[in-house]
């Protein structure tokens, strides 16, 4: 069974400072990470994903995130937090050889940025 | 501009009554999804379809029923046995997956807000 790991619930970060969401993954064969991120009462939006490749991903809205094999994980990052990145992220993952449903969403976290 | 409509956006429902919430697409993908979120919660999975005219249960298919007639519209009915019907409901759909030469990346709707009184 693949399992996503969100292991805060909640982060604050202050406007100007880098920022990361953690994310710990399990699967049993190559694993294809996602994150997307949700505005209150939208849909989810996509971020950037990892499927092979370069480790650090660069995605939307100056957003990256670094696959760690070694660490099973898959963190989100950017250099300088804005307002504006206050949302819920969410990390995914999904077997690379896996099924029509087997994309595991994590619980979610509040990322709030302070001006 | 392609993409995933739901509809309606928010929902009212009197305990006892069935609804059913809609969700089209023109992005022509082949699978389509029904999730569930919960606060505090992450996605939980109600159904899913990968062609026309067949569909999978997940993980909380119970008090729930979908069908898929067309490509572009894949509806969720709520019915009077869900026992918790209250949350917020987002449809999502995919091109292809791994195995077909492609990532498996979701889209998502807007979402659907159900409120029973």
């Amino acid at each position: 069974a693949q399992s996503v790991a969100q292991p805060e619930d909640q982060v604050n970060v202050a406007e100007g400072n880098p920022l990361t969401v953690k994310c710990t993954y399990s699967v049993s064969g190559n694993p294809y990470l996602f994150w997307y991120v949700q505005y209150p009462n939208r849909g989810l939006q996509f971020l950037l994903k990892y499927i092979t490749g370069d480790n650090l991903v660069k995605g939307s809205y100056g957003f990256e995130a670094e696959f760690n094999k070694s660490q099973t994980s898959f963190h989100l990052k950017k250099p300088s937090a804005l307002v504006s990145d206050s949302a819920l992220y969410f990390c995914a993952v999904r077997d690379g050889a896996g099924s029509a449903r087997q994309l595991t969403f994590g619980s979610g976290t509040q990322l709030t940025v302070l001006p | 501009d392609g993409g995933i409509t739901q509809s309606p956006k928010y929902l009212f429902r009197k305990e006892g009554q069935n609804v059913t919430l809609s969700c089209e697409q023109n992005l022509n993908h082949d699978a389509m999804y029904w999730y569930r979120q919960d606060p505090g919660q992450g996605l939980r999975l109600i159904y899913y379809s990968q062609i026309v005219n067949d569909f999978q249960k997940g993980d909380i298919a119970e008090g729930y029923s979908v069908s898929r007639e067309k490509k572009e519209s894949f509806p969720l009915t709520v019915t009077s046995a869900q026992k918790n019907p209250t949350a917020f409901y987002l449809c999502a759909s995919t091109r292809s997956f791994p195995g077909q030469g492609g990532t498996g990346e979701l889209f998502f709707g807007e979402g659907s807000r159900l409120t029973v009184l």
